[in-house]
């Protein structure tokens, strides 16, 4: 299957701090590029749609003010957690596609802690 | 809004016996996705195995099948002569049709299944 990465895998920053996350197709081109949220030993829940050239569509309760997202390009979707807080700890995965009726790849996910 | 429903928070199984796993869903939509994702340690998210829903026929990959009730709205995954691999998280997924409803995807909250050697 196609190649999705995440960088970087896992990342430790202070509260009230800025951390971005980056989601690359390796091979394919990614109309559309999702990012979910996973706490631990519990389900994948999405956060948002990324779309190439447009805004991002957020998920109900999701605060689109503090995880920013940006699809400025075919390959690479980003997603910045603003003002990190200990609450905000998860793992963070996206996955990619080419279009609605192609399969969506998934990155290694980024584990994300606030201390 | 579709939700999905995984009763069965962790399995065992004995290695090169069958194990099934089962998953219900709700939605209104009468076209739409089902999937099968294995999440092993290392977090990375795999397709075990997909169904359309129009398609009556229960998809199979090697050793994975699914028996899937659109009327029931059930979609277990049977796993036979199971491998110490297999040990993972599944998660069953609903996706809508394009141009239907969320577009991404939606997530039960997971198996447990653990592979006695």
């Amino acid at each position: 299957g196609a190649v999705v990465s995440q960088h970087p895998s896992w990342v430790i920053c202070k509260s009230g701090t800025s951390v971005k996350i980056e989601c690359r197709s390796l091979d394919f081109q990614a109309t559309t590029m999702f990012w979910y949220r996973q706490f631990p030993k519990q389900s994948l829940m999405l956060m948002a749609t990324s779309n190439e050239g447009s805004k991002a569509t957020y998920e109900q309760g999701v605060e689109k003010d503090k995880f920013l997202i940006n699809h400025a390009s075919l390959t690479l979707s980003t997603l910045t957690v603003t003002s990190a807080h200990p609450e905000d700890s998860s793992f963070y995965i996206c996955s990619a596609r080419v279009s609605p009726n192609t399969e969506a790849f998934f990155g290694q996910g980024t584990r994300l802690t606030v201390v | 809004a579709q939700t999905v429903t995984q009763s069965q928070p962790e399995m065992s199984v004995q290695e090169a016996e069958t194990v099934t796993l089962s998953c219900t869903y709700d939605t209104s939509e009468s076209d739409y996705y089902l999937f099968w994702y294995k999440q092993p340690p290392s977090r990375q998210m795999i397709l075990v195995i997909r169904q359309e829903a129009y398609k009556q026929q229960n998809a199979t990959e090697n050793r994975f099948s699914v028996n899937f009730q659109k009327a029931a709205k059930s979609f277990s995954l049977k796993i036979s002569d199971s491998q110490l691999g297999d040990a993972a998280m599944y998660f069953c997924a609903y996706k809508s049709q394009p141009g239907g409803g969320a577009d991404g995807l939606t997530f039960g909250k997971g198996t447990h299944l653990i592979i006695q050697p």
